[in-house]
Parts: structure tokens; C-alpha cells; sequence
């Protein structure tokens, strides 16, 4: 597609249940980034997917998050179990290839937040 | 480990000045740095790129700088209008990459008085 696309935009959700938001990047990127951006504050690396690498999960706050990519292309990333301070907005992130050009283009974030 | 920091924290000026942002890095090993925009409720949208190799950048209005020896780069904002009003973010891209290979500073939130 023509730029980084992310659903929902918006989820509201009541805690305890689970949640998947969903990344589809740019058209042949190959390196795919979650991050999270919790209300006044900076981001937060989640996981990164680089072609058919095994992900850097080092990010993940908690067994809670799950993430994978299917075919090299769409990205799920799963809460469990969801809890309060889990509210923020969860930005996806692209680009061609880790490296040499390395220009990350973002979606607009899916808005979760838990009741 | 890279640490990024942006002073100010908040600015704001009144339209039509020029005026800059910073955006300072410790680790200077980098590949590249990015400035970002990003409006109320919006993902972040790509500003600018420089390389480790070059200078700066420029794109219409903006101008971003890069000292690798110093760690800083500036983003130049001339004639500034109202619609410039967002929050401003850098990246660091550390050589030899990795996901936690890029650092985000906490950004610059402007505001520009019509």
C-alpha cells in the first residue's frame, strides 16, 4: 500500500480481555517495528520483525504481549489479559531494510484503552 | 548506551520567526538520524534523514543539521506558520543496527502563535 496502515485506529476494552491490532507496511519492507507511546511520554520499543529473522522481542513489557508477521507482510500484535496501564497508543513502524537507507515511515497508531 | 535529548522540551514563538530545535545524541557511532513530526492523536510523520556521512538536509522550509563529532543535530524551521505547530521527535540509528539500535529522544512540543 501506499503508506504504513494500522487497525483499529481506536479499541476500547474492558480488562482481563485480549486485544490484537494489526500493521500492515509499506509494500516490500522488510523491517517492521512495534512501539508504544503512553500518554506524555517518548516511545517505547516493543519487538522488530527483519525478513524472515527470528523478531527482537526485546521490548515486550510482559509474556502479556505476543506479536508475529505473517509472510513476511501483516503484523499482529496480541495483549492478554489486558490491564489499565496498558492504555497508550501503539504505533507501527516500516522501512525498506534495516541499514543502508533505513527511513522509518509510521502508521497513525492504534488508541487502546483499557476500562 | 545512546541516550537522546531535545531542549526545549516546549516552545513556542510567533508566526513567521525562524528557529530552531536540537537534538543531541552521546554515543556519536551512528548511521543515521531522523527527525519526525507528530500532530495530536497522529503516528509520526517523516521529516528528514541525514546520513552519517552527510551534513544536512533540507526540504522546503526545513534544514536539519548533523555534527557527528559533537553529537547534535539541528532542525531549522524557517518563516514559521501556525500549521508548524506539532510535536518535533529525533532518531538515532546506531551503527551496526538492531532494532534497539534506534533511540528516540522525547521531542520538541512547538507551538506557533498566529
Amino acid at each position: 500500500g501506499a503508506g504504513v496502515s494500522q487497525s483499529p485506529s481506536n479499541k476500547v476494552t474492558e480488562k482481563g480481555k485480549d486485544v490484537e491490532l494489526r500493521c500492515d507496511p509499506i509494500s516490500g519492507h522488510t523491517a517492521l517495528y512495534w512501539y508504544r507511546q503512553s500518554l506524555g511520554q517518548g516511545l517505547e520499543f516493543l519487538i522488530y520483525f527483519q525478513g524472515n529473522s527470528a523478531p527482537d522481542k526485546s521490548g515486550l513489557p510482559s509474556d502479556r504481549f505476543s506479536a508475529e508477521r505473517t509472510g513476511g507482510s501483516v503484523s499482529t500484535l496480541t495483549i492478554q489479559r489486558t490491564q489499565q496501564e496498558d492504555s497508550a497508543v501503539y504505533l507501527c513502524a516500516s522501512s525498506l531494510r534495516q541499514g543502508a537507507i533505513g527511513e522509518l515511515f509510521f502508521g497513525e497508531g492504534s488508541r487502546l484503552t483499557v476500562l | 548506551k545512546q541516550e537522546v535529548t531535545q531542549i526545549p522540551a516546549a516552545l513556542s514563538v510567533p508566526e513567521g520567526e525562524n528557529l530552531v530545535l536540537n537534538c543531541s545524541f552521546t554515543d556519536s557511532a551512528i548511521y543515521n538520524l531522523q527527525w519526525f513530526r507528530q500532530d495530536p492523536g497522529k503516528g509520526l510523520t517523516s521529516l528528514l534523514l541525514i546520513q552519517s556521512s552527510q551534513r544536512e538536509q533540507t526540504s522546503g522550509r526545513l534544514n536539519a543539521s548533523l555534527d557527528k563529532s559533537s553529537g547534535r543535530s539541528t532542525l531549522y524551521i524557517a518563516a514559521s506558520q501556525p500549521g508548524d505547530s506539532a510535536t518535533y521527535l529525533c532518531a538515532v540509528r546506531r551503527a551496526g543496527g538492531g532494532a534497539d539500535g534506534l533511540t528516540f529522544g522525547k521531542g520538541t512540543h512547538l507551538i506557533i502563535q498566529p
